[in-house]
């Protein structure tokens, strides 16, 4: 089945800067990456995804690249701000199969004032 | 609004009892999941369904049974619960293409097994 690597684990960055969380896959058929958010004590939240068809992907603030040569996409948040402070997953999968939502570990950033 | 309901926030039980998991979504959703969520470990698939009658197994089923009976509800069953079940147990409901559209997440039951 599909594997998926997130890192860091933690990321503490000061407010306004930027932060990059990087994840791998295993299983070249996954054309499905979605990126949730979980607010402490809350439920996750979906804040972008994309689709294989497409290299990147951005909304205001947010962004997803993907390399399908390399397996690996990443979310990158531009002028960061306290109320990004969360836990972000990754996730892929291939759409159509059997196998369900894979998701990375997830990586707990901080928002530094 | 989107709605995805588990029945209970908190459970404790005793090891060997017979625990039941609701979830019930308003959506008319075709697709629900069951993931377990650990620290550390990230969110993990347990069960999931794609109609009703119908279920597939996810990543790590064992100790684990499910139930749809319903379109909108969908019930994690342990049949003799043991303490490494002690977890936050997420349901989530979704449509269109199995596992290509977004994921909408309940409050979360936090299961302890003693």
């Amino acid at each position: 089945g599909e594997n998926v690597e997130q890192h860091p684990s933690t990321l503490s960055v000061q407010e306004g800067d930027s932060a990059v969380i990087k994840c791998t896959y295993s299983d070249s058929a996954s054309n499905y990456f979605p990126w949730y958010k979980q607010e402490l004590g809350k439920r996750p939240q979906l804040i972008i995804d994309i689709r294989s068809n497409v290299g990147e992907k951005k909304d205001q603030r947010i962004a997803v690249t993907l390399n399908k040569t390399a397996k690996h996409f990443s979310l990158h948040i531009t002028e960061t701000h306290p109320e990004d402070s969360a836990v972000y997953f990754c996730a892929a999968s291939m759409g159509g199969g059997a196998d369900g939502l894979t998701f990375g570990k997830g990586t707990h950033l901080i928002i530094q004032p | 609004d989107v709605k995805v309901t588990q029945s209970s926030r908190y459970l404790v039980k005793r090891t060997g009892e017979k625990v039941f998991l609701e979830c019930v979504q308003d959506m008319d959703h075709e697709n629900m999941f069951w993931y377990r969520q650990d620290p550390g470990l990230g969110l993990r698939l347990i069960y999931f369904s794609y109609d009703v009658k119908m279920k597939e197994k996810g990543d790590i089923p064992e100790g684990y049974s499910v139930s749809r009976e319903k379109k909108e509800r969908f019930s994690l069953i342990l049949e003799s619960a043991s303490t490494n079940q002690t977890s936050m147990y997420l349901c989530a409901s979704g449509v269109g293409q199995i596992n290509t559209g977004e994921l909408f997440f309940g409050e979360g039951s936090r299961l302890t097994v003693l």
